[in-house]
């Protein structure tokens, strides 16, 4: 059962070209939806949120575009740079004390 | 900048035997968490914990699992009597509030691998 759906398990970009990452989720009661990165060896760590209540939210290189009716939100980050490098995560949870669901992950690889 | 710590980085036990994972939160964080990661596989959820008690566990988290914080900074897993599907990732995470936008805060993790 995925509810949070990353069906990009890579994407290559070049250096300071934009790279759009991609997430789908099911359960339409979320909502606060989280975008995580992951280095080899490290945890994953906290990149940027959204709640329902907005369609995007900036902060630097990186926006979250959230489209509620299609289920769908996206991080852009521009422009790209090599030590963008890293697994980028989706996740999701219905309230704040409800468990973050997380989906399987996108390989980013930016090439310089 | 304030972290989560986890212990031992890779732990390797033989099936059956007793694990404990530790975990230091960021000092002033309330929610504890553990999550674990099979290799090539999404990050799931195994167990909240707040106010010295268990939040929310999923369906992974059954009798053989355990979570205990026996003082004011450590958090603990333990796996009481491993078995190879057990092998996994495991992180522990930390936030400061139960609110959405509180995120949680991730460990370097446990590499778990069970012979």
């Amino acid at each position: 059962d995925q509810q949070v759906k990353q069906n990009s398990p890579s994407l290559s970009v070049q250096e300071g070209r934009i790279s759009i990452l991609n997430c789908d989720y099911t359960n339409s009661m979320f909502d606060y939806f989280l975008w995580y990165k992951k280095y080899p060896a490290e945890g994953p760590t906290f990149l940027i949120s959204i709640s329902s209540i907005k369609d995007k939210n900036e902060d630097g290189r990186f926006t979250v575009f959230l489209n509620k009716s299609a289920k769908h939100l996206s991080l852009h980050i521009v422009p790209s740079q090599p030590g963008d490098s890293a697994v980028y995560f989706c996740a999701a949870t219905p309230s704040g004390n409800t468990p973050l669901v997380f989906g399987k992950g996108t390989r980013l690889s930016v090439i310089a | 900048e304030p972290e989560v710590t986890q212990t031992p980085s890779h732990q390797v036990t033989q099936m059956g035997q007793e694990v404990i994972l530790r975990c230091v939160p960021i000092s002033n964080h309330l929610y504890f968490y553990w999550y674990r990661q099979i290799l090539g596989q999404k990050v799931e959820f195994l167990v909240s914990f707040y106010n010295n008690e268990i939040s929310e566990k999923s369906e992974i988290f059954d009798d053989q699992f355990s979570v205990e914080r026996p003082d004011g900074s450590n958090f603990t897993l333990k796996i009481r009597s491993t078995k190879l599907e057990d092998s996994a990732m495991y992180f522990c995470a930390s936030r400061l509030s139960g609110a959405g936008n509180s995120p949680l805060h991730f460990g370097n993790g446990t590499r778990l691998t069970v012979t």
